[in-house]
Order: C-alpha cells, then structure tokens, then sequence
C-alpha cells in the first residue's frame, strides 16, 4: 500500500516563530513532491513544489527533500495567523488508480498572535 | 471563467436517487482526477484520467461512474449511494499525470440521507 504519513497535530506556534512540518512517503521511486494548504472549508492549494535533494526557498515557504530517508519537509518563516491552516503533503506515486498524487491526512498548523 | 469550476456547490440526495457532479477545467490541462475528502482521513484518490483515457480502480464501487467526455470536463455519475458516501467530492487537474501540481476546484459536498 502506497502511503504518505504526516503527524495530524495540531502544531502551535507564535506569530513570528519558525513552524516545521514533516512528511514520510512509501514509495522509494517518487520523484515529485508538493505541499498544499487548506483552510477549512476550502479546496487543497498548491503551496511549494520539490524535485531534488535539498532545500528550495520561496518567500517565507522552504521545502526540504531527502529521497534516501524519503522525507520531505516545510518550514514557515516568520509565522502569521493567517498561516493557520492545515498543511497536506502529497507524492507522485503508481497506484492501483493510475500515476497521481497520493496525500497524506494533513498537519494542522495554528499560529498566535 | 478561470481555473476548475465543479457544480453543484452543495447535493443532497437519497439513497435511490441518481445524480450527476460536473468539473469544467479552463487551463488547457491534460489529466484530471476525482478524489473524495472525509473527516479524519486523507484525501483519497478515485479516478485518473490522462488524456481522456482512464485508469480502471477497482478499488472505488460501481455506485462511482466517471465520464470524461472531452479533456475539458469530467463528471461522476452517482446512484444507490450510501450514507458513508457523504463527503467532498473534489475535482482536480494537471498538465499531465507526472511531475505537475494540481489546480483543485472547490468541491462539492454531498449529503446522502
């Protein structure tokens, strides 16, 4: 069974602080790797993209790739209340469905002002 | 109109009815899917079409009937559901199956009574 685990929190963290997310994934042959946001009662959006090892920064948003430990990571920078939000890993993977992005059940980010 | 644009926003049916979800794509995309989000699970892949051609998944009962007529619309047709079926239902598309992010719609949320 093709899976992507992500801890469900929820994750607190203070306005400004640094908020980390971590994602595993299953299949050893991925090769593209997303993070999505969902505020409740809305639809996945499409965050950060990742494809080779290492970090890839856009704005306050890095993702972090390690395909031999098969991890994938988010940092939010300077973290703000309207980051409040739950944070979906998802990994190109073959599945009984066809090739598609398989998702895992989200970590739900809370930020303090 | 931009983006991906289900309809209806919102269905509620019985458990003899027979309806229909639609998904329209406006962004010239080559592969759409249908997935299904619960409470307390992580969103779940039902069908993939790549170029009007699906991927048979077996897994999803025969009460799911996808139809994609066109590389711009994609339906599922529902009938005798369940009320476990009760869920959003969301539509997505991508440039093609491998290595793009998806571009969701805003789903629809069914009620099965």
């Amino acid at each position: 069974q093709k899976e992507v685990e992500q801890n469900s929190g929820p994750l607190s963290v203070p306005e400004g602080a640094i908020a980390s997310l971590n994602c595993t994934y299953s299949d050893r042959g991925s090769q593209s790797f997303f993070w999505y946001r969902q505020y409740s009662g809305k639809s996945p959006e499409l965050i950060m993209s990742i494809y080779s090892n290492g970090d890839k920064e856009d704005g306050r948003f890095t993702a972090q790739l390690n395909k031999a430990s098969q991890y994938v990571s988010l940092l939010i920078r300077d973290s703000q209340p309207s980051d409040s939000a739950t944070y979906l890993c998802a990994v190109n993977m073959f599945n009984q469905a066809g090739t598609a992005l398989i998702f895992g059940k989200g970590t739900t980010l809370s930020v303090s002002s | 109109e931009t983006g991906v644009t289900q309809t209806p926003r919102h269905l509620v049916m019985g458990m003899t009815n027979k309806k229909s979800l639609k998904c329209e794509q406006h962004l010239g995309h080559n592969a759409m899917y249908w997935y299904k989000q619960s409470a307390k699970k992580p969103l779940e892949l039902m069908f993939v079409y790549n170029f009007k051609e699906q991927t048979e998944n077996n897994s999803v009962p025969s009460r799911f009937s996808p139809e994609c007529p066109n590389s711009s619309h994609l339906f599922l047709h529902l009938h005798t559901l369940q009320p476990e079926d009760s869920a959003l239902y969301l539509c997505a598309s991508s440039q093609e199956v491998f290595n793009y992010g998806y571009t969701f719609g805003s789903g629809t949320r069914l009620t099965v009574v």
